[in-house]
């Protein structure tokens, strides 16, 4: 099956600064790449996705970007605020099914 | 808007016990999930489902069963409940069809977090 390794597990940065998380999987096979944001206390929600022919998206303050070849993507926010607090996931998918990453908690200190 | 609804928030069980967690989606989708999330290992897919009567197995399918009667509906069961089943249960859905890419999202419940005595 697929292996997902995501890092950092947690990052702290100071508010305005930049994020960055990284998602390597191994199925060549995946070709939708999703990422997910999960408050405390709330569901996962979509917040960004790329699928296998783009190799950036960007929307606003948040970018995804993917290198099929090295098979990883990136999850990158900009001027980080501290509404941008919460657990993010990343969902490497092959034929609609999913696999999450363990997940990057990332705190924004104002 | 997409709802997908957990039957309960909050369940306490006791070993050994048949439980049952059930999930009802508003839009039409295809395919439906049951994961579970612990602290620091992500969400774990247990089973899922492409089409009415139709299930396979995820990554950790021991000690779980599913249940897809009608499309709208997904149900987890916890045969004989063990305490290392204690976790937080998230549902989830996906339109699955069509050539959009959109068809790929994955709308989640808001959990059931279960707590085997």
């Amino acid at each position: 099956g697929e292996n997902v390794e995501q890092h950092p597990s947690t990052l702290s940065v100071q508010e305005g600064d930049s994020a960055v998380i990284k998602c390597t999987y191994s199925d060549s096979a995946s070709n939708y790449f999703p990422w997910y944001k999960q408050e405390l206390g709330k569901r996962p929600q979509l917040i960004i996705d790329i699928r296998s022919n783009v190799g950036e998206k960007k929307d606003q303050r948040i970018a995804v970007t993917l290198n099929k070849t090295a098979k990883h993507f990136s999850l990158h926010i900009t001027e980080t605020q501290p509404e941008d607090s919460a657990v993010y996931f990343c969902a490497p998918t092959n034929a609609g099914k999913s696999t999450f990453g363990d997940g990057t908690t990332l705190t924004v200190k104002p | 808007d997409v709802k997908v609804t957990q039957s309960s928030r909050y369940l306490v069980k006791r070993t050994g016990e048949k439980v049952f967690l059930e999930c009802v989606q508003d839009m039409d989708h295809e395919n439906m999930f049951w994961y579970r999330q612990d602290p620091g290992l992500g969400l774990r897919l247990i089973y899922f489902s492409y089409d009415v009567k139709m299930k396979e197995k995820g990554d950790i399918p021991e000690g779980y069963s599913v249940s897809r009667e009608k499309k709208e509906r997904f149900s987890l069961i916890l045969e004989s409940a063990s305490t290392n089943q204690t976790s937080m249960y998230l549902c989830a859905s996906s339109f699955g069809q069509g050539a959009s890419w959109a068809k790929n999202i994955q709308y989640f419940g808001a959990g059931t977090r279960l707590s085997v005595l």
